[in-house]
């Protein structure tokens, strides 16, 4: 069955670049069916949309975070990641990664199981 | 960006209905049929339960169904069991090729 993992530094010091891959298994980045994505949540708090891309590379952000994220893919590997900088404490949260419908549908049906980053010196 | 409004909590004794609200705008839920529901039990990775306001996936019982009128979309669980206790959030397209979250609702079981 597919699934996405999410990978990378548990703590990131502030001011510095949060980075964080998500691997997916049991089906190919490349599908024209996908946008492949990344959500939020802070301890305690809801769900933020941060943004998504295509396997082609194009990509939609969250306004409030479209400055600091970029949303990267690597076909060959199967493989998205998200980069996020100049972080603050407000960015600490459960990072979740998660394959969303494409054809205009935006809901996402498959999700990683989060990983819990911490901003902190 | 600014989040649907959910109300923060609501609850029900078992075999119940209760339905959670999702406000929004013209330029998102009002706007387009792109609304979904996801669930959240406490430590695990949200769910999706309702796509495009009325769809449910494959598994999803159908004691939870989705409608919308005007700005508000809803979420009706009826039958309520134990194993619905979770958080709630919803989810619309937001013009200009954004996504936006309800603040999310806490459901308690009775």
């Amino acid at each position: 069955q597919v699934q996405l993992q999410e990978s990378g530094p548990g703590l990131v010091k502030p001011s510095e670049t949060l980075s964080l891959t998500c691997t997916v298994s049991g089906a190919s980045i490349s599908s024209s069916s996908y946008y492949w994505g990344w959500i939020r949540q802070p301890p305690g708090k809801g769900l933020e949309w941060i943004g998504i891309i295509y396997y082609s590379g194009n990509t939609y952000y969250n306004p409030s975070l479209k400055s600091r994220v970029t949303i990267s893919v690597d076909t060959s590997k199967n493989q998205f990641s998200l980069k996020l900088s100049s972080v603050t404490a407000a960015d600490t949260a459960v990072y979740y990664c998660a394959r969303q419908y494409a054809y205009g549908t935006w809901y996402s049906d498959l999700w990683g199981r989060g990983t819990l980053v911490t901003v902190s010196s | 960006q600014s989040a649907l409004t959910q109300p923060p909590s609501v609850s029900g004794s078992p075999g119940q209905s209760v339905t959670i609200s999702c406000t929004g705008t013209s330029s998102d839920v009002g706007g387009y049929n792109r609304v979904s529901w996801y669930q959240q039990p406490t430590g695990t990775a949200p769910k999706l339960m309702i796509h495009e306001v009325t769809n449910r996936p494959s598994g999803v019982p159908d004691r939870f169904s989705g409608s919308k009128s005007g700005n508000t979309a809803s979420l009706t669980i009826s039958g309520l069991q134990a194993e619905d206790e979770a958080d709630y959030y919803c989810s619309s397209y937001r013009s200009s090729n954004t996504l936006v979250f309800g603040g999310g609702t806490k459901l308690t079981v009775l």
